[in-house]
């Protein structure tokens, strides 16, 4: 069963401080992974996508890591700011045909001053 | 270009009636997402639409909901009979092809069930 895994479930940093978010997936085969940024109450928007050959890409400060070999992906976040405050959900596509993708349940950033 | 629109943002219904959530894709896309999530927990899966046909309903409760995506106009998610357990936010997403994680979500319908 393809299932995506994120943790810390929830995280409170400091503003200004950096932080990093963990994700592991077993889809396989795999086809890319996408971070999506979701504030409350609000439809998720889209931060970095990255496919099979990509270790690392950056979207301002936020920069994803991906290790295909070992299934696992990171979201680090450089000098926080209150408006990076929101639910970071990961989520992995399989490849092939109709991509059924399959979401994490996310982490819950809270940045306080 | 607009975004995915969905309307309306809140809708709340009582026990028995039932609930239509509009859902207009990006222009020119023409693959619809339709996700349920639950207060707390993450985004799940219902069902795949393309322009008059349901590709995917394999998340959706054979009960009670229903899709469709007609060659005009706005895919709609009908829910009939609403039950208190079917409140909770629901997100259309659409692509310009067969990938899901190149959707681009919209803001929402939360759904509230008295």
């Amino acid at each position: 069963k393809n299932q995506v895994e994120q943790s810390p479930q929830s995280l409170i940093i400091l503003e200004g401080k950096n932080c990093t978010l963990q994700c592991n997936y077993t889809v396989s085969p795999f086809s890319n992974l996408r971070w999506y940024k979701q504030d409350t109450g609000r439809g998720p928007v889209s931060l970095t996508i990255m496919t099979f050959s990509e270790n690392t890409k950056s979207n301002g400060r936020y920069t994803a890591t991906l290790d295909a070999d070992t299934k696992q992906s990171s979201l680090h976040i450089t000098a926080s700011q209150l408006s990076d405050s929101a639910s970071y959900i990961c989520v992995v596509s399989g490849f092939g045909g109709y991509q059924k993708v399959t979401f994490g349940t996310g982490t819950k950033l809270q940045v306080i001053p | 270009n607009a975004g995915v629109m969905q309307n309306p943002r809140h809708l709340v219904r009582r026990r028995g009636q039932e609930a239509r959530l509009r859902c207009s894709p990006m222009k020119g896309h023409s693959h619809v997402y339709w996700y349920r999530q639950l207060p707390e927990e993450g985004l799940k899966f219902m069902v795949y639409l393309q322009k008059e046909n349901i590709i995917d309903e394999s998340g959706m409760p054979k009960e009670r909901f229903s899709a469709e995506f007609p060659k005009e106009g706005p895919s709609i998610l009908r829910i009939q009979q609403v039950v208190r357990g079917d409140s909770a936010a629901y997100f259309c997403a659409s692509s310009p092809k067969e990938t899901g994680t190149e959707a681009f979500f919209g803001q929402g319908t939360r759904l509230t069930v008295v």
